[in-house]
């Protein structure tokens, strides 16, 4: 059984970069397109981008000027970054993993961790 | 981008009664790409169905996807007490991936 756990700071400054890490337990972050999702009350769900495990990464166009997804993948690890942040990104933040073979059917989900953006 | 419009916004029933949830497609999407979820309260999404009809390890068969082009739908036939939920779909074809707003099922 996979397992995805987000880690990080509940409350980030504004202007501030937002820093999260999923960490995988069981098994390889090899072969999966590693993802991050975030949901607010008002845009619902947003997917922010995805890495594969060598390296290779895919963003929401209407983020990719500030995220930068990374892999550890000695760790089992995955990162966001989020830079220049507002009170919009505050939101429960998800890392996830989609089936084998697809990039958006994702059948592993972190339990979600809330960041507030507030000074 | 896709946007997916769900409807109805919420969907009042009551056990053992018959649900269908809409989800409209702005553009013609891959009936391979079309993902359905549930959420309930302080959790994440479920996979539910993937691929329109497809439906995920240990789903009950009281849930069912169809649809083509821009309609899909998701059908739960005989509703019952766990299924009352917010149900989300999802495409993945042209990137970005992008959700709906949600169908929220509440017990009437």
């Amino acid at each position: 059984q996979v397992q995805l756990q987000e880690s990080g700071p509940g409350l980030v400054k504004p202007s501030e970069t937002l820093s999260l890490t999923c960490s995988v337990s069981t098994g390889s972050i090899s072969t999966y397109y590693w993802t991050w999702i975030r949901q607010t009350p008002g845009k619902g769900l947003e997917w922010i981008g995805n890495i594969y495990y060598s390296g290779s990464t895919n963003y929401n166009p209407s983020l990719k000027s500030r995220v930068t997804i990374s892999v550890d993948t000695s760790k089992n690890q995955f990162s966001l970054n989020l830079t220049s942040v507002t009170a919009a990104d505050t939101a429960v933040y998800y890392c996830a993993r989609p089936r084998g073979g697809s990039t958006g059917q994702f059948d592993y989900w972190g339990q979600g961790t809330l960041v507030t953006v507030s000074s | 981008d896709i946007v997916l419009t769900q409807s109805p916004g919420t969907l009042s029933l009551s056990p053992g009664e018959r649900a269908t949830l809409s989800c409209r497609a702005s553009q013609s999407i891959s009936s391979s790409y079309l993902t359905w979820y549930q959420q309930k309260p302080g959790q994440a999404p479920r996979l539910l169905i993937y691929s329109t009809s497809i439906r995920a390890t240990g789903i009950p068969d009281r849930f069912s996807g169809s649809g083509s082009g821009t309609d899909f739908t998701l059908t739960i036939s005989r509703l019952e007490p766990e299924d009352f939920a917010v149900y989300y779909c999802q495409q993945y074809g042209p990137s970005p991936i992008t959700f709906g707003q949600g169908t929220r099922l509440e017990i009437k």
